[in-house]
């Protein structure tokens, strides 16, 4: 089954401390990864995204990600974080469908809180 | 300004009285869909619109209707709604599904009492 698995629902860190968000995905197939973000009270925004080509990708506010497809994983990384990456973090896959369509999946997201 | 807009963006009512949420795009996208979104599930579609007069069923439809007459509205329609419908949700669109971008609107907090 289709599935996106983030592994922590929270990660707090102190303020200039790297962040790692872990993402993982089950596939056979060939997939696209996107991260998205959400600040308190806000909608959804893109971070960054996967398709094809370079594995480690780079998004806003100094975020990347590196896809690997071996561990079928996508995890976000920022060496220095602020207190206004403070947000909700979400990692969404799309897979093939069986009509030859496909379907976005969310996983259930990892809130960042970052103290002084 | 590209933006996706809902409203309301609040909404208390009570069980058995129908309400409708409004979605309304700028950006001519033909894909649109609405989400769910509760403590510890994420985000889970309700249903989506490749394009007008085309939606389908995304993972909990139950007790939820939608229609797509025009390309630039997607309203969400609750017949009977109920206290488990009590959610915070959302309306995304974009230019297509698996490599482009999902634009969201700020969201509706639906409490049904």
């Amino acid at each position: 089954a289709q599935s996106v698995t983030q592994l922590d629902s929270q990660v707090p860190v102190f303020e200039e401390a790297p962040v790692e968000l872990r993402c993982n995905y089950s596939s056979s197939v060939s997939v696209y990864l996107f991260w998205y973000v959400q600040y308190p009270n806000q909608g959804l925004q893109l971070l960054l995204k996967y398709l094809s080509g370079s594995t480690l990708v780079k998004g806003i506010n100094g975020f990347e990600a590196e896809f690997n497809k071996s561990q079928t994983s996508f995890h976000l990384r920022k060496p220095s974080v602020h207190i206004s990456d403070t947000a909700e973090y979400f990692c969404a896959v799309s897979f093939p469908d069986q009509g030859g369509s496909e379907k976005l999946v969310f996983g259930k997201g990892t809130k960042l809180t970052v103290n002084p | 300004e590209a933006q996706v807009t809902q409203n309301p963006r609040y909404l208390i009512t009570v069980t058995g009285k129908k309400l409708t949420v409004t979605c309304s795009q700028n950006m001519n996208h033909e894909y649109m869909s609405w989400y769910r979104q509760d403590p510890g599930l994420g985000l889970r579609q309700i249903y989506y619109s490749m394009n007008v007069e085309v939606t389908d069923k995304g993972d909990v439809p139950e007790g939820y209707k939608v229609s797509r007459k025009e390309k630039r509205n997607f309203p969400l329609i609750l017949e009977s709604p109920s206290p488990n419908q009590t959610s915070l949700y959302f309306c995304a669109s974009s230019s297509g599904l698996s490599t482009s971008e999902q634009y969201f609107g700020p969201g509706t907090r639906l409490t049904v009492t």
